[in-house]
Parts: structure tokens; C-alpha cells; sequence
């Protein structure tokens, strides 16, 4: 297995639902990140892990919660979403956080989310 | 907040033409990298540019930082159907010892055979 896996690929889910999203990398990557991609929109960085810590939540709304139980896995917790919430989610990684920026992000491929 | 716009939104193209998007912020930064996303996939590191002013190659993709690290082109050359894709600009800077990317809106280009 190679890169950055992302599970299910897509997910229905009504407002009251609860669901997690999983990201496993087999990169050997100290740091993971969740993103969110909304049509005409900047990708947005939601969630940074570092050697299993969270270091940023960028004002995301408690209805989203990360779990990052090693450093080859993430996972994202959804409890209560909202139909605003539909959007395409990422899981990135990368060898650490020092001078992260000029280190490649490797990108799984997603999971399409919708919110009835 | 550090902005990136990209632009054109939107290029359709013909096969074999040449083109040249663009990514433009008001603020500097450390670096800046070039993704291509596919349609149902994640996006993919192209290059990444370091030194104001300097120009990278990658096959008939030629990528430009600007002098004062505040901007960046891509140009292409004979555009094949294989370039379509959705073209996203990232900038890093630096918040305290760690740095962050923050990604451009993209650049959809689609190139008709």
C-alpha cells in the first residue's frame, strides 16, 4: 500500500447521523492535516497533528472531531452536521511541521460527503 | 490573513495551444507550491518555488516565483487533454517555529482535443 488512503470514498448522511471519516498514510509522516474543499472555494485547513497532538483547530465547529490515536492514522468524527457541511474532505500529510510549507503535502482522495 | 487569488477562474482550451495562469497575493512568502487535483482525486505537488525569481521546469510546465515572493505563474506549452485539471497555488508562511500553507481558490483548465 502506498500514500495517503482516505475512507469511504463517499457518505449520505441525514443531520442526526453520527459518522467518521478515517485517513490512514503509510508514509512514514510525522504530520496529518484535515481540509475541507467547498466548490469556489479556498481549500480550508481545518485540523493539524503533529506526533499524535493537535497544534491548530482553526475555528472549526465542535460538530467536527479529530482522533489521531498514531501518527499513520486520523480520523475525522461527525456528530450533527449541517446541509452546509456537504463538501469534499482531505487528509494530507507531511514529513513534520518544521518548514512544512516547503515540504510536498501528500493529498488522499478524499471523502465526498453529503448532508440530507 | 494571508490571500491568494488565482486567475482565471475558468480556461478551456484547444489541444496544442500555449497558456499562462496566475497567482497573486499582497503578502510575502517563504514559498510557494503548485498542486494539479484530477477529478475525484486529491491534489497532487507539482513544485514547489523558493528563491524570488526563480523559474522551474517540469516538462512543458514552466513555473515562475516573483522577485519579491508575492506572486507566481504557471505557463504551458502545447496544452494536451492531459493537463486538465484543477490548478491550486499554495503559500507558505511562518506562525512561530512551524510554517502553513494557505491555498488559492484554483485554476479550472480544460483542454479539448
Amino acid at each position: 500500500e502506498t500514500g495517503v488512503t482516505q475512507t469511504p470514498r463517499h457518505l449520505v448522511m441525514g443531520m442526526t447521523n453520527k459518522k467518521s471519516l478515517k485517513c490512514e498514510q503509510h508514509l512514514g509522516h510525522n504530520a496529518m492535516y484535515w481540509y475541507k474543499q467547498s466548490a469556489k472555494k479556498p481549500l480550508e485547513l481545518m485540523f493539524v497533528y503533529s506526533l499524535e497532538e493537535r497544534v491548530e483547530n482553526n475555528s472549526v465547529p465542535s460538530r467536527f472531531s479529530p482522533e489521531c490515536p498514531n501518527s499513520s492514522h486520523l480520523f475525522l468524527h461527525l456528530h450533527t452536521l449541517q446541509p452546509e457541511d456537504s463538501a469534499l474532505y482531505l487528509c494530507a500529510s507531511s514529513q513534520d511541521l518544521s518548514r512544512s510549507g516547503d515540504q510536498p503535502q501528500h493529498f488522499g482522495d478524499g471523502t465526498r460527503l453529503s448532508i440530507l | 490573513t494571508q490571500l491568494l487569488e488565482q486567475s482565471p477562474q475558468f480556461l478551456s482550451i484547444q489541444e496544442g495551444e500555449n497558456l499562462t495562469v496566475y497567482c497573486n497575493s499582497s503578502s510575502v512568502f517563504s514559498s510557494l507550491q503548485w498542486y494539479r487535483q484530477e477529478p475525484g482525486e486529491g491534489p497532487v505537488l507539482l513544485v514547489t518555488v523558493v528563491t524570488g525569481g526563480e523559474v522551474k521546469k517540469l516538462k512543458r510546465l514552466t513555473f515562475q516565483f516573483g522577485d519579491a515572493r508575492k506572486d507566481s505563474s504557471l505557463h504551458i506549452t502545447a496544452a494536451q487533454p492531459g493537463d486538465t485539471g484543477l490548478y491550486l497555488c499554495a503559500g507558505a508562511h511562518y506562525t512561530g517555529a512551524n510554517s502553513k500553507l494557505t491555498f488559492g481558490k484554483g485554476i479550472t483548465l480544460s483542454v479539448r482535443p
